[in-house]
């Protein structure tokens, strides 16, 4: 069965402290991307990446880090330096098939107290 | 720079009508255009992708359309049902600054039983 997972579903933390979610793929998709989801507000992508031991900075990266040492895994840090972390956090991939069109992980609802 | 707006941000149908959905954008120069339903609390899931050179697509009771010179989308849902309550949000992949996705900020339709 493909598709993307995202864990966990939720997670809950203190200010001031590094949180690491999770995102796994098995479709075979070279680029993925990280997404923040705040309400009333369009998805903000916060990074990307287009090929393994590679990525590049979205419109709000300030404050994440990334790493894609594998294909299948794309993990997002939130660091303490990020001002307002507390989100929906949305994973996706870029299908081979069709240009751009992207693929979405159930998401990770983060929030820092 | 790209805008995408997506109005009302909320619609209240009772069952059984037919509704229209719109997105609008502020650079015609698109590649495609993509609609997504999100359940609360879920990712996205793609319901219709248009690409720049098609004017509309159909999935069972949805269908989509596209005019890029008056920088509008609409998604029609035909004979709603209340498990059609969701939001949708619309994203458009722009030519100008190199392909990047915009996600609208989505219209959350309730279908009342």
């Amino acid at each position: 069965d493909g598709g993307i997972t995202q864990s966990p579903k939720y997670l809950f933390r203190k200010e001031g402290q590094n949180v690491t979610l999770s995102c796994e793929q098995n479709l075979n998709h070279d680029a993925m991307y990280w997404y923040r989801q705040d309400p009333g507000q369009g998805l903000r992508l916060i990074y990307y990446s287009q090929i393994v031991n590679d990525f590049q900075k979205g419109d709000i990266a300030e404050g994440y880090s990334v790493s894609r040492e594998k294909k299948e895994s794309f993990p997002l840090t939130v660091t303490s330096a990020q001002k307002n972390p507390t989100a929906f956090y949305l994973c996706a991939s870029e299908g081979t098939g069709v240009p751009y069109e992207q693929y979405f992980g159930p998401g990770t609802r983060l929030t820092v107290t | 720079k790209q805008e995408v707006t997506q109005i009302p941000a909320a619609l209240s149908v009772p069952e059984g009508e037919n509704l229209v959905l719109n997105c609008s954008f502020t650079d015609s120069a698109i590649y495609n255009l993509q609609w997504f339903r999100q359940d609360p609390g879920k990712g996205l899931t793609s319901l219709l992708l248009i690409q720049s050179s098609q004017r509309e697509q159909t999935s069972g009771r949805l269908n989509a359309s596209l005019d890029k010179s008056s920088g509008r989308s609409t998604l029609y849902i035909a004979a709603s049902q209340p498990g059609d309550s969701a939001t949708y949000l619309c994203a458009v992949v722009g030519v100008t600054g190199g392909f990047k996705t915009i996600f609208g900020a989505g219209t959350r339709l309730f279908v009342k039983a």
